[in-house]
C-alpha cells in the first residue's frame, strides 16, 4: 500500500504570513493532488500534478500556489496567508490516476 | 452546482444490521471511489470501480455508469465502522461527495 506522508501535521500562522506544506509518497505513484476539507464542502482539489515539473489546477486554486520538484515530493504554497485558508488540507498519491491514497492531513490555522 | 451527490448526509445503525449509502452524477463519471474517513481523521480507500461490483468482506460496492450512480453496502455493521464515508468520481481528477456521517450504535 501506498505510503504518503505530510509534514508538518498542524500549523498556524498570521494572516500575510507564508506557510508551505510539503507531501512526500514513496511509491514512484506518478499522480500527486492536494486538497482541502472543510465542514460542509467535503474535500475540493486544490492543485494536482502527474509528474515532476507538471502542476494542473484543481477547483479551487485561488490563493494557492503548488510545485511537484520531483516523482516524490510536492509542496503546497500559501503566499499571503488568509483566515479563509483555514482548514484541513490533504495530499493524495495514485499510480495513473486512479486508485487514490491519502496522507494523514496537515491542520492550518491562519489568524 | 455540485456533480456528486451523496445520500443520506447521515445514517445511524444498530450493532449487525446493514444499509446503503448512494452516490449519484450529474454527468457521466469513468470510475468512482469509496472511503471511510475514520474518527482520527485519516482517510481510508476502501473501493475503486470503473464499472461493476466488487466485494471486500462486509462492504460491497455497485458502479453503473449508464444511470450515474453508485452504492455501498454495510452488512452486520461493527462500532468500528462508525465514521464519515465519502465517495468520489471521475478519472485522474476527482469530485467528492459531502459524505454520509454513519454512526454505529451498540
Amino acid at each position: 500500500e501506498a505510503a504518503v506522508t505530510q509534514s508538518p501535521r498542524n500549523k498556524v500562522t498570521v494572516t500575510g504570513g507564508n506557510v508551505t506544506l510539503s507531501c512526500r509518497q514513496t511509491n514512484s505513484h506518478n499522480y500527486m493532488y492536494w486538497y482541502r476539507q472543510d465542514t460542509g464542502h467535503g474535500l475540493r482539489l486544490i492543485h494536482y500534478s502527474y509528474g515532476a515539473g507538471n502542476l494542473q489546477i484543481g477547483d479551487v486554486p485561488d490563493g494557492y500556489k503548488a510545485t511537484r520538484t520531483t516523482q516524490e515530493d510536492f509542496f503546497l504554497l500559501l503566499e499571503l496567508a488568509s483566515p479563509s485558508q483555514t482548514s484541513l488540507y490533504f495530499c493524495a498519491s495514485s499510480d495513473r490516476g486512479d486508485t487514490q491514497y491519502f496522507g494523514p492531513g496537515t491542520r492550518l490555522l491562519v489568524l | 452546482g455540485d456533480q456528486v451527490e451523496q445520500s443520506p448526509s447521515a445514517l445511524s445503525l444498530h450493532e449487525g444490521t446493514g444499509s446503503a449509502l448512494r452516490c449519484n452524477f450529474t454527468t457521466t463519471m469513468r470510475a468512482v471511489q469509496w472511503f471511510q474517513q475514520n474518527s482520527r481523521g485519516s482517510l481510508i480507500n476502501l473501493f475503486y470501480l470503473a464499472s461493476g461490483t466488487k466485494e471486500n468482506g462486509r462492504l460491497k460496492s455497485t458502479f453503473n455508469s449508464k444511470e450515474s450512480y453508485s452504492t455501498l453496502h454495510i452488512r452486520d455493521a461493527q462500532l468500528e465502522d462508525s465514521g464519515t464515508y465519502f465517495c468520489a468520481a471521475g478519472y485522474q481528477n476527482f469530485y467528492f461527495g459531502k459524505g454520509t456521517s454513519l454512526t454505529v450504535i451498540p
